[in-house]
């Protein structure tokens, strides 16, 4: 069974802080990893991930994937009480059909 | 504002209702997708319509009929539903299975 896990689970900063959000994966036939910002309601895509090592930047955000480790870190520099969200994991899979594996997400609060 | 729209945006309904979830993209995409997020639980993916085919359905039950007319339309058509089924019903598209996905708003469904 296919498995996304993130960590931590929820993290409160104070503005200006950088904070590294973690998810880890175990699926078979690994296609890209996703990441989302997730407020109120609808999550908004923030990057996709195929490569290994290839760092991925908008703005103060930043993502990259290990594909030997199995593992994504999302990075957020100088934070701002707008980062405030849940932000989920997602990972595609599936030789011939498709999955798509969510994590249960990281709620990070961001205290002026 | 994102390009996929869902209406209702909130709906409460007893157990022998049936009624129907719509959601529409003005992207242009060919994949289109129903999601469920309940309280504390990842998201989970529920249907999967490529080419207004559907390709995956993740042992849904029966209660829930999904029904893809075109590229731009997908409903979901609920009947005698249980409490448990109260949650965030999350509509997303995709240009194809290998593209990032944009999420509608969500319907938010509860089960009386």
């Amino acid at each position: 069974e296919d498995k996304v896990v993130q960590s931590p689970l929820s993290l409160v900063v104070h503005e200006g802080d950088t904070v590294t959000l973690n998810c880890s994966y175990e699926v078979t036939n690994f296609r890209s990893l996703l990441w989302y910002k997730q407020e109120k309601k609808a999550p908004t895509f923030l990057f996709m991930l195929t490569s290994s090592g290839i760092e991925k930047k908008s703005g103060r955000l930043s993502s990259i994937l290990d594909k030997k480790e199995l593992f994504s870190i999302l990075n957020i520099t100088a934070t701002q009480t707008g980062d405030s969200a849940v932000y989920l994991c997602a990972v595609e899979s599936g030789a011939g059909s498709y999955q798509l594996t969510f994590g249960k997400g990281t709620k990070l609060s961001v205290i002026p | 504002e994102t390009g996929v729209t869902q209406t209702p945006r909130h709906l409460v309904m007893g157990m022998t209702n049936k009624k129907s979830l719509k959601c529409e993209q003005h992207l242009g995409h060919n994949a289109m997708y129903w999601y469920k997020q309940s309280a504390k639980k990842p998201l989970e993916l529920m249907f999967v319509y490529n080419f207004k085919e559907q390709t995956e359905n993740n042992s849904v039950p029966s209660r829930f009929s999904p029904e893809c007319p075109n590229s731009s339309h997908l409903f979901l058509h609920l009947h005698t539903l249980q409490p448990e089924d109260s949650a965030l019903y999350l509509c997303a598209s995709s240009q194809g299975s290998e593209f990032e996905q944009y999420f509608g708003p969500g319907t938010r469904l509860t089960v009386t």
